[in-house]
């Protein structure tokens, strides 16, 4: 399944980060992970989710209902938080493989 | 705090040039995959590897990429010979493949082929 975000995004020092993904034509086994870059780092795993609301020591991820979108959440956004996040969905092609799929992302600038 | 490893981190090379770039995956990781990172094409999976055995290649250019897995620690992926267009980050990921599961990606090898 193909995923929307947008290109990029401001947040302030302190306050919460709400990234938005849609993927309006993900199938019912497929999970949404979600994933960042820092400048000049690997990607880094955040969280993932299948229909049920998550909640990790970086993030919580809401997941719509319908599952047709989905959102990211950053509490408190530090500095760190800066980076591009992915939101990816898994694609599973009968067991044989299992591929992450990266788009283009959204880059986050967290202000001072 | 188990992570994967790549060398070089840097490699500048001339056109022409065989190249290889290796990864050790996280200690108890049963799968291996191998991206390249560009500005113009962003992340793209080059090759996949469960229990080191090749699952899927076919994001890699044939004529000049190959990727082996000699053993479990070791992950290493060739060009030869290089060409310009190879300049990028190429980055490796392991993870313990299941119902849902992540992948660590290591720092990157920065390939610049003059």
């Amino acid at each position: 399944a193909k995923t929307t975000q947008p290109p990029s995004m401001d947040c302030a020092e302190g306050r919460a980060a709400n990234l938005p993904c849609n993927h309006s034509t993900i199938s019912g086994n497929e999970y949404v992970y979600w994933y960042r870059q820092i400048h000049s780092q690997g990607p880094q795993y955040i969280i993932h989710g299948l229909k049920n609301n998550e909640t990790n020591e970086m993030a919580s991820l809401i997941i719509t209902e319908d599952r047709k979108s989905s959102t990211l959440i950053l509490p408190h956004a530090t500095l760190r938080d800066t980076a591009v996040y992915y939101c990816i969905v898994r694609v599973y092609y009968g067991g044989a493989t299992n591929k992450l799929i990266f788009g283009t992302g959204t880059l986050l600038a967290v202000q001072p | 705090d188990a992570r994967v490893t790549q060398t070089p981190r840097h490699k500048v090379t001339e056109m022409g040039q065989e190249v290889t770039m290796r990864c050790q995956p996280i200690l108890g990781h049963n799968t291996v995959f191998w991206y390249r990172q560009t500005m113009m094409q962003g992340l793209e999976l080059l090759a996949y590897f469960r229990n080191r055995a090749p699952l899927d290649d076919s994001g890699m250019p044939k004529d000049r990429f190959s990727a082996e897995m000699p053993d479990a620690t070791l992950a290493t992926l060739k060009i030869q010979p290089s060409e310009p267009r190879d300049s990028a980050v190429y980055f490796c990921a392991s993870g313990f493949e299941g119902i849902s599961y992540e992948q660590y990606f290591g720092p990157g090898t920065r390939l610049t082929v003059t």
